[in-house]
This record gives structure tokens, C-alpha cells and sequence, in this order.
């Protein structure tokens, strides 16, 4: 069984700013995670993915998360976001069929 | 190269009627998931099709049920509508290749269906 939790529904931030948006998961298989955004209206893009070596991903749009297996953390980071971030993010785990977090929802303002 | 595309883009039924929602997957792809994403939560895997065949299920009743089609594209089909099958679902195409652990989802944007 996996699970994954977001543990912010919403993360309020100004433009220029650095952000973290936080994911935790459960897995009793080798773990692969993701980190999708949903713009309004859309379907969902994937932004970065884990599947084994360097625990620092870099994902498209200046983002970049890191696999913690001790914490079983896998947080995503960009150092200065823009107004055009603002969108839901959702993490997931798994292989063929994925399990999704209920999503963040990153408000980036001027 | 054409990605993943879904109709109808919106539509609304009534409780206890069917609907049936279509995809067309990726060039190249083989295997299409579906997923339910509620308002306000994160999507659900309902099931995955490969090679015409269901290839794993999460937990949802009979009544949703899948055809894939030799062109791989895809059909969901709910019947005996409930008003919390109100939610938009989204369908997503890979490559499955084999011994492979992994593949890549690419999502569609998704049909959201309204039940009243």
C-alpha cells in the first residue's frame, strides 16, 4: 500500500520569494515520486520525477525537489517563484498507477 | 506528435443515467490510466488498460468500467450515475514496454462531468 500527504492545502507567497511545498509518503515497494502542477482548467503537467540515484531532482520551471528516505520526505523547492507559478500541486508515488496527494495550492502574489 | 486528448470537454447527466467518456492516447503509446479527481482533491486511480486488457484497478465498483481499442484509445464508461461521480476525469497514456517498472504518464485535460 502507498500514500502520499501534502502537508499544506494552501501556501501563500510573494513574488521574488522562495517557497517549499511540503510531501510525505508511505510505500512498501521501491519508492518513484512525482511532482505534477494543475494550471486552471487543465489537465496535469509533470513538473519532476524521482525514480533512483542523486536525491536532488531538478524538474522543469526552476524547480527542483529532494528525496529524503529517512524522513520519507520528498519537498519541492524553487528559490524565487513568479506569478505565473500560482497553480495546485500535487505529489504522487508509485509505478504503473499512481497515488496523488489532495494537492497544494500555491498563490503566488505581486 | 499529438498528445492526450479527451471528449466530451464538459457534459451533465442525471442520477442513474450512464455516461461514457473517450480518449485518444499519445502517438506511440500503448496503456491508458484513468483517474477521478474530485473537486478539491487529488486525482484517483480508477484503472489502466494495456493491450486492450485491464491491467489493474483501484478501488472503485463494477458500475466503471473500460474498453481500449486497438488503436489504444480508451473509454470509460460509468453506469447507474451517483451525484459523487460528480468530479473531472482524466485520462493519461504511456509506453508500457515490456519488464519495464516504469512508465511516464502524460494526462489529458479532462472531461468534467456534472451529476445532478
Amino acid at each position: 500500500a502507498q500514500s502520499v500527504t501534502q502537508l499544506d492545502s494552501q501556501v501563500p507567497v510573494f513574488e521574488e520569494a522562495p517557497v517549499e511545498l511540503r510531501c510525505n509518503y508511505s510505500s512498501s515497494v521501491s519508492v518513484y515520486l512525482f511532482w505534477y502542477v494543475q494550471y486552471p482548467n487543465q489537465g496535469l503537467q509533470l513538473l519532476l520525477k524521482y525514480l533512483s540515484g542523486s536525491t536532488l531532482v531538478k524538474g522543469i520551471n526552476g524547480f527542483e525537489a529532494e528525496f529524503n528516505k529517512s524522513q520519507t520526505s520528498f519537498h519541492l523547492r524553487k528559490p524565487s517563484v513568479h506569478i505565473s507559478d500560482t497553480a495546485e500541486y500535487f505529489c504522487a508515488v508509485g509505478r504503473r498507477a499512481l497515488t496523488f496527494g489532495s494537492g497544494t495550492r500555491l498563490q503566488v502574489q505581486p | 506528435e499529438t498528445g492526450v486528448t479527451q471528449s466530451p470537454t464538459h457534459l451533465i447527466k442525471t442520477r442513474g443515467q450512464q455516461v461514457t467518456l473517450r480518449c485518444s492516447s499519445q502517438s506511440g503509446h500503448n496503456t491508458v490510466s484513468w483517474y477521478q479527481q474530485a473537486l478539491g482533491q487529488g486525482p484517483q486511480f480508477i484503472f489502466q488498460y494495456y493491450r486492450e486488457e485491464e491491467n489493474g484497478r483501484g478501488n472503485f465498483p463494477p458500475r466503471f468500467s473500460g474498453l481500449q481499442f486497438p488503436n489504444y484509445s480508451s473509454e470509460l464508461n460509468v453506469n447507474a450515475l451517483e451525484l459523487d461521480d460528480s468530479a473531472l476525469y482524466l485520462c493519461a497514456s504511456s509506453l508500457l514496454a515490456g519488464d519495464s517498472r516504469y512508465n511516464e504518464q502524460f494526462f489529458g485535460p479532462g472531461t468534467r462531468l456534472t451529476v445532478l
